[in-house]
Parts: C-alpha cells; structure tokens; sequence
C-alpha cells in the first residue's frame, strides 16, 4: 500500500532553515508527481509547492516563491522541501501528498514547524 | 487573485442529504480544474474523497459523489452519518502550475 512518511519538523528561529523529507513506498515514485500542501493552526488547507516526476517542473505558491525549494531524490524515492528565509507565518502543518491527475492522492502524516522566537 | 470558494459551515440531519459546492470569485469551475475533495477531522491528516470532478478514491463508500452542477463543483453526501461530521476542503487545478484550496465547510451531523 502507498506510505509517505514524512520527517523533518521542528521549532526554527524566524529567518532560520529547515528541510522537510517524504519517504515514499508502496507505488513507483519516479512516475508521480508530488506535492506539498501546508495547514497553519487553526486554518484551513494550503497547496505550496509541486514537482514533476522528474523533477523537470517545480511550481510553488507565490508567497513562499524564491525561499522554498521543492526536490526529489528518486533513487531514494524521497521528496524533499528545503524552506529558507522562514516567517512566523509559515509555522503549519506540513503535508506530502501524490498527485494524481491534478489532485492530491494518499498524504503523509504531516510535520509541523514552528517559526518563533 | 483567484479565491476558490466554499460555504463555511453546513448541517445536515442523519440519514440526509447535503450538497457541498466549490466555486470561483470569477468565472466557472469545469472539468478542466479537476476538483478535488478531501475530507479532514482535527488532528488527522486529509483524506481523498474525489478527484477528477467524479471519481471516488479508494475506499470511498458509494454514498459520497461529485459533480458539477451549474457554474461550481458540488460534493454530494446521500444517507449522512455522524463519522461524516468533519470539514470538507475542495482544490482546484487553475492551471499553469498553481493549485488552489477553498477555504473549507465545516459540516455538522445533527
């Protein structure tokens, strides 16, 4: 069955680093899209960023364009999101999630990360 | 800026039912936006309900449906239960790489 676990939350200083990960099974990773979709607490869903199954396209959000960067490994069959620059307001849950056909199919368990001071 | 949209909050009685609907501050939601539905209870991750405008993920039990009716997405539950009592998200495809979530429907079961 399909499992993305996912890793890499925690508590980073506003202006700080941190990179998400997604493990991936249960499917052929190098054939599927991807995403990340973010929840901030108390509030609704959020899509932030996609790659292509190659890694060839990479779209993002606007508000996080030019401080996250979404990539994938997939001879590890794992998808990454390497998020710069961080604001209070990107503290949320982070969810991975397998496109299919332009919709988000099975998730990750989600990671939060919290920006503060 | 594209504002996908979605009732706040619905109720529905058990056993009844309700249509939740996913539309665009301007213009039509249509198959070419592929929507998407995913139910989500607090504290648990998403679960797919629909993508592709009608077609159930797996698992999904018969009763939950989508569509388009008129100019939005609609997600119909027929014969609600009280494990239904969850928020509601629809997303939409707008296109060029940019995918958009309404804001979600609270819906309660009483």
């Amino acid at each position: 069955q399909v499992q993305l676990v996912q890793s890499g939350g925690g508590v980073v200083w506003p202006g700080g680093s941190l990179r998400l990960s997604c493990a991936a099974s249960g499917f052929t990773f190098s054939s599927c899209g991807m995403h990340w979709v973010r929840q901030a607490p108390g509030k609704g869903l959020e899509w932030v960023a996609y790659i292509r199954s190659d890694g060839g396209d990479k779209y993002y959000v606007d508000s996080v364009k030019g401080r996250f960067t979404i990539s994938r490994d997939n001879s590890k069959n794992t998808l990454y999101l390497e998020m710069n620059s961080l604001r209070a307001e990107d503290t949320a849950v982070f969810y991975c999630a397998k496109d299919l056909t332009w919709s988000l199919d099975s998730w990750g368990q989600g990671t939060l990360v919290t920006v503060s001071s | 800026q594209t504002v996908v949209t979605q009732e706040p909050s619905f109720s529905v009685s058990p056993g009844g039912t309700v249509t939740l609907t996913c539309g665009l501050s301007s213009g039509s939601v249509s198959t070419s936006n592929y929507p998407s539905w995913y139910q989500q209870t607090p504290g648990q991750a998403p679960r797919t309900l629909i993508y592709t405008t009608n077609t159930r993920s797996s698992g999904v039990p018969d009763r939950f449906s989508g569509s388009i009716l008129g100019n939005k997405a609609a997600l119909t539950i027929t014969g609600a239960q009280a494990d239904d009592e969850s928020d509601y998200y629809c997303m939409l495809f707008m296109g060029s790489g940019i995918w958009v979530f309404g804001g979600g429907t609270k819906l309660t079961v009483l």
